[in-house]
């Protein structure tokens, strides 16, 4: 009964470091979706895939990259960390084409990230 | 771009009061909006999702209107209790497919 897991929950990171967050789903869904969370600015979607082997810019992708290899993984990276990217991220997924579904999205519990 | 707000930021009411939670936004082709519920420090849980064919959906005490020509949904609460403290965020889908959030608000119902 996981639903949706991100790892890892915490992460402190140096500027220009490297990282990887993993989002597993268990629900077979087709759609997931990374977003981050700020004080004052809700949730915002970074990328999100549509599918095993696809992925989509969102309304803030510069500085990430994703991957969709495995229709259960979405993996959002983050190549050289900045203090910017400081935030809380959120993986959700949603069985299929939101706009047809009456299904809502699954959230996983987030990753608290820090970039010093 | 679409912009979605919530007002109040935040609420504080006492127990078995009810409430109603406003969500504005600003481009009314959308698909559906939803309601979310979010614990400190944990995810986002979906209370009510309305389509946009809808006018209202409803789950226990919770009463979800929308009317998309003036881009406003209210979450109605009956009968409040203290297990309802947590931070309320809508959110619109718009037609280009993207989920759009409202930056919430935070609910404190005193025993």
């Amino acid at each position: 009964n996981a639903g949706v897991t991100q790892t890892p929950k915490f992460r402190v990171l140096k500027t220009g470091q490297s990282m990887t967050l993993l989002c597993a789903q268990d629900m077979n869904h087709e759609y997931m979706y990374w977003y981050r969370q700020d004080p004052g600015m809700g949730l915002r979607l970074i990328h999100y895939s549509v599918g095993e082997g696809t992925t989509a810019k969102g309304e803030v992708p510069d500085g990430y990259n994703v991957s969709r290899l495995k229709k259960q993984n979405f993996l959002l990276g983050l190549e050289s960390a900045a203090p910017s990217q400081t935030s809380v991220y959120f993986c959700a997924s949603s069985p299929g084409q939101a706009q047809y579904s009456n299904q809502p999205q699954h959230f996983g519990d987030g990753t608290r990230l820090s970039i010093l | 771009k679409q912009e979605v707000t919530q007002i109040p930021a935040a609420l504080s009411v006492p127990e078995g009061e009810n409430l109603v939670l406003n969500c504005s936004f600003t481009d009314s082709a959308i698909y559906n909006l939803q309601w979310f519920r979010q614990d400190p420090g944990k995810g986002l849980t979906s209370l009510l999702l309305i389509q946009s064919s809808q006018r209202e959906q409803t789950s226990g005490r919770l009463n979800a209107s929308l009317d998309k020509s003036s881009g406003r949904s209210t979450l109605y609460i009956a009968a409040s209790q203290p297990g309802d403290s947590a931070t309320y965020l809508c959110a619109v889908l718009n037609t280009g497919n993207q989920f759009y959030f409202g930056t919430g608000t935070s609910l404190t119902v005193i025993p």
